[in-house]
C-alpha cells in the first residue's frame, strides 16, 4: 500500500540556519511527489513537485527537494530559514492516475530568533 | 477573492446536530475533494468527485455524505455530528484536464468544526 512517512513531528531551527525536512514514501512505481506548506490559519499551498526529469527540483520561497529513488526519499531543503517559514509542512505522493493523494503526518517547523 | 472558498470558516455545534460545510471554486477544475485534518494524522480523504455525476468514498467516509450541486460546488454533510468529528476540514480541487495531470491540489482555507 502507498504510504508517506515524515519522521520528525516538529523541528526547531534558528533563523538563518539551514533546514532539511525528511520524507520517505512507499509506492510501487515512480510516484508524483509533492511538498505542501500550511501557514497558521491557512489552507495548504504547493511548495514544489516532482514527476520526472531532474531529481533536484526548485520551488517557491527558496525551497528545493531532491528525489532519491534508491532511498525512496524526497527531502525538502532550504539553505537559510526565515522567521516567516514557521509553518507545517506536508509531504505527499500521488498515484500515476493523478487522483489519489496520500499525505504524510506533517512536520511542524519552529524558527527561533 | 480566494479561488476555493469554504463556508463556514468556524462552527461550534452539539452532538446529534446536522451540519453542512460548503465549498465553491472559481478555478474551473473538474475534480473536488473533502479532507479532514487531525493533529499527527495529516490529511485524510473523506470523499471525492470527478464530475457532477461522480461521487466516490475516500478512506474515512463513515458518518459523512456529500453533494456535488454543480461543477463549482461540493458540500459535505454530517447527518448527526459526534465529538470525534471535531477537526479541521479542507476542500480541494484539481484539474484532470491540465496538460499533465499530476494531481496537484488547490485548497480552501479550511473549516474548523467543533462538536460538543
Amino acid at each position: 500500500a502507498q504510504s508517506v512517512t515524515q519522521p520528525d513531528i516538529h523541528i526547531t531551527v534558528s533563523e538563518g540556519a539551514s533546514l532539511e525536512l525528511r520524507c520517505n514514501y512507499s509506492y510501487g512505481a515512480t510516484p508524483y511527489l509533492f511538498w505542501y506548506v500550511q501557514s497558521p490559519g491557512q489552507g495548504l499551498q504547493l511548495l514544489l513537485k516532482y514527476f520526472s526529469g531532474d531529481t533536484l527540483v526548485q520551488g517557491i520561497k527558496g525551497f528545493e527537494a531532491e528525489f532519491k529513488r534508491s532511498q525512496s526519499s524526497f527531502n525538502l531543503r532550504k539553505p537559510s530559514v526565515h522567521w516567516s517559514d514557521a509553518a507545517e509542512y506536508f509531504c505527499a505522493v500521488v498515484n500515476t492516475g493523478g487522483f489519489k493523494t496520500i499525505f504524510g503526518a506533517g512536520t511542524r517547523l519552529f524558527v527561533k530568533a | 477573492d480566494a479561488d476555493v472558498t469554504q463556508t463556514p470558516r468556524n462552527r461550534i455545534t452539539k452532538t446529534g446536530k446536522r451540519i453542512m460545510l460548503e465549498c465553491s471554486q472559481t478555478k474551473g477544475h473538474d475534480r473536488m475533494y473533502w479532507y479532514r485534518q487531525d493533529p499527527g494524522l495529516g490529511l485524510r480523504l473523506i470523499y471525492y468527485s470527478f464530475d457532477v455525476k461522480d461521487i466516490n468514498k475516500g478512506e474515512i467516509s463513515d458518518g459523512y455524505s456529500v453533494s456535488r450541486q454543480a461543477q463549482a460546488k461540493f458540500s459535505l454533510s454530517l447527518e448527526s455530528a459526534i465529538p470525534n468529528q471535531t477537526a479541521l476540514y479542507f476542500c480541494a480541487t484539481s484539474d484532470s484536464l491540465a496538460g499533465m495531470n499530476t494531481g496537484e491540489l488547490f485548497f480552501g482555507e479550511g473549516s474548523r468544526l467543533t462538536v460538543l
